[in-house]
């Protein structure tokens, strides 16, 4: 059985501050997916990874997928209130996308 | 709206009734996924279909569960004689091809008295 395990589950910083959450297992994955999701909506896609070593910025993120393509990482810089919500990876094998979602992270940002 | 549709949006059944979640992919999108959220845990995968076919039902609890989608109309997920633990959030999420990208929709929240 696969399974993702997310570090820390819960964080709780002020604005400005930087944070990295990862997102770990044993299993090797053929792309990995980070969502974020707020209170009563569903999961919002932030970005895919597919190739071992891939970094992806997006503004004030940046994604790592690892070299072995069994762990992930997200990196916050300067976050902001906005960045409040619910952090999930989600792994894909081969084949079709049958997503194995992580544990969350549950970021809180106060002003 | 071209997203992933899903209604109702929340559902409230007594012990014992039917509940009918449905969800409608976006436009261009064949294959259809099913995720159950239960309170305090993580997405679980429920079900895999294409038009017409169910392609991996293996995350599906074995009775009183049971997924569609025709060829027309959207996908339904169905589940009979609701009990309390299947109070959750599902979500459907659809892709254009096996190997897309997932986009869900905005979830059903259903709750069992």
């Amino acid at each position: 059985t696969q399974l993702l395990e997310q570090s820390p589950q819960f964080l709780s910083i002020q604005e400005g501050e930087n944070l990295t959450v990862y997102c770990n297992s044993s299993s090797v994955f053929s792309s990995l997916q980070w969502y974020r999701q707020e209170p009563g909506e569903g999961p919002v896609l932030l970005v895919t990874v597919v190739t071992g070593g891939e970094v992806k910025k997006l503004k004030r993120l940046t994604f790592q997928f690892g070299d072995a393509r069994k762990d992930s990482s997200l990196h916050i810089t300067a976050a902001q209130p906005g960045d409040t919500g619910l952090y999930l990876c989600a792994g894909a094998g081969t084949g079709f996308q049958k997503l194995v979602f992580g544990t969350g992270t549950r970021l809180l940002v106060s002003p | 709206n071209a997203g992933v549709m899903q209604n109702p949006r929340h559902l409230v059944r007594r012990r014992g009734q039917e509940a009918r979640l449905r969800c409608s992919p976006m436009k261009g999108h064949s294959h259809v996924y099913w995720y159950r959220q239960l309170p305090e845990e993580g997405l679980k995968f429920m079900v895999y279909l294409q038009k017409e076919n169910i392609i991996d039902e293996s995350g599906m609890p074995k009775e009183r569960f049971s997924a569609e989608f025709p060829k027309e109309g959207p996908s339904i997920l169905r589940i009979q004689q609701v009990v309390r633990g299947d109070s959750a959030a599902y979500f459907c999420a659809s892709s254009g091809t096996v190997t897309d990208t997932q986009y869900f929709g905005p979830g059903t929240r259903l709750t069992v008295l």
